[in-house]
């Protein structure tokens, strides 16, 4: 299986500055014959299902703000939230989806403002 | 629109089984995988496993797969999961999902959960 490993845990940011979420895989989720690596993000607030912001490592899915931007390839991976408002505050989960079965995420990052 | 029903919450003892429904509208049930995510309380997210909605492929977790089993009902467009033989770590937050695109595994569309609590 895939192990996704997030930095950090717990996060503390200022209103209005970067927020920056790394995620690694054990192995390289990068599938070189479409040049696409099999990796999302997802934003949960509390009480609420998890919401897709980024799919294959950098496509903002529909909706979400430009202030979400997701880069990296291979094996290392970042989530920025460039200018942090307050309804930003939940927990981002990193997700590949190349090895399958089975799908694997990553334990989540909990994001507060400081 | 998309939209993923599911059934409510359930209280079960250890050793009983739980059968969960997904009910679908707003798109072409057969056109379209379903997945189903289960959280643990405070926890992260597990993937349990996959089915095809056109012709029954179905994927498990290594983890779980002698204890669930996934279906689906066309006519109803409702998808199933049951699993078997629960623990008092199945208690869990279990989500059907439903990818944007065709053969894709990330997932745009959630149910809103469905809390199973296992307690003797």
């Amino acid at each position: 299986d895939i192990v996704m490993t997030q930095s950090p845990d717990s996060l503390a940011v200022s209103l209005g500055e970067r927020a920056t979420i790394n995620c690694h895989s054990s192995q390289t989720i990068l599938y070189r014959p479409k040049n696409r690596n099999y990796l999302a993000w997802y934003q949960q607030k509390a009480g609420q299902p998890p919401k897709l912001l980024i799919y294959w490592a950098s496509t903002r899915a529909s909706g979400v703000p430009d202030r979400f931007s997701g880069s990296g390839s291979g094996t290392d991976f970042t989530l920025t939230i460039s200018s942090l408002q307050a309804e930003d505050v939940a927990v981002y989960f990193c997700q590949q989806y190349y090895s399958n079965p089975p799908i694997t995420f990553g334990q989540g990052t909990r994001l507060e403002i400081k | 629109q998309v939209q993923l029903v599911q059934s409510g919450s359930e209280l079960k003892k250890p050793g009983a089984s739980v059968t969960l429904a997904c009910r679908t509208s707003g798109y072409d049930f057969t056109k379209y995988d379903i997945s189903w995510v289960r959280q643990a309380p405070g926890k992260g997210l597990e993937w349990m496993g996959w089915i095809s909605t056109s012709n029954g492929n179905i994927n498990y977790a290594q983890i779980i797969e002698d204890r669930v089993t996934l279906t689906t009902d066309t006519s109803s467009t409702t998808a199933y999961m049951e699993l078997r033989n629960l623990r008092p770590d199945d208690t869990a937050i279990y989500y059907c999902v439903r990818p944007y695109d065709y053969g894709d595994f990330h997932y745009d569309f959630w149910g809103q959960g469905t809390l199973v609590t296992v307690s003797s």
